[in-house]
């Protein structure tokens, strides 16, 4: 069956330090996946998309990699920052069009 | 980016009476929107796809009679929670995609509380 895995429910670092979150995927052949961030009673925010043939995709501190092998994502932020404190949600684009992870709540501990 | 506004943000109800939900794109035309449903620290469960102009296609599981859903037009989709009961309560969230790039662009959310 198809499946959505982010490594972990909750992850808690220092600031300043670098945060990275897995999402691993099972049974699906996406041409992209995208990442969103979630903040408590807020609707989720798109952060970033990278596609198939993409490596890698940079934007400001944010660093995602697309490894379609592994069938794994990695989202990296550098730098963090308190205000990075909330819940990163992958979606992987597939058969089901809209199947999110169940999420990572990142704490940034100043 | 483009913008989701839904309202409202937070309701309180009485037990059987019927709440709607609003969902409006802002500076796009959304043929397509999406709604959710999310009970706390829990993920997003898709409830429904919600076509302009035609009927909505509800996910397993999701009752179509409890949790009606109109697109009446390219900017607006409603989602009504029918003779609410407190189970009912949760945080329901809508999205709209721009298209090509299949961006999903959400509201801020609707707390229901149901007493």
């Amino acid at each position: 069956s198809q499946k959505i895995e982010q490594n972990s429910e909750a992850l808690n670092i220092q600031e300043g330090k670098t945060a990275t979150l897995t999402c691993n995927y099972t049974n699906y052949s996406p041409a992209y996946l995208q990442w969103y961030r979630q903040d408590p009673g807020r609707g989720p925010v798109f952060l970033l998309l990278i596609r198939e043939n993409e490596k890698e995709k940079r934007k400001e501190r944010l660093k995602v990699t697309f490894d379609t092998t592994l069938k794994q994502s990695l989202f990296h932020i550098t730098a963090s920052q308190p205000a990075d404190s909330a819940t990163y949600l992958c979606r992987v684009q597939g058969n089901t069009p809209l199947v999110f992870g169940k999420g990572t709540r990142l704490s940034v501990i100043a | 980016g483009a913008v989701v506004s839904q309202h409202p943000s937070w309701v309180i109800c009485k037990s059987g009476t019927s709440v709607k939900i609003e969902c409006r794109s802002l500076d796009f035309q959304a043929t397509t929107m999406f709604w959710y449903r999310q009970f706390p620290k829990q993920s997003l469960m898709l409830m429904a796809t919600s076509n302009e102009g035609s009927k909505a296609t509800y996910e397993q599981g999701v009752e179509k009679d409890k949790f009606l859903i109109n697109h009446a037009s390219l900017t607006l989709s409603t989602l009504t929670v029918t003779s609410a009961h407190p189970e009912d309560s949760s945080f329901y969230i809508c999205s709209a995609t721009d298209g090509p790039r299949d961006i999903q662009y959400f509201g801020a959310g609707t707390r229901l509380s149901v007493l």
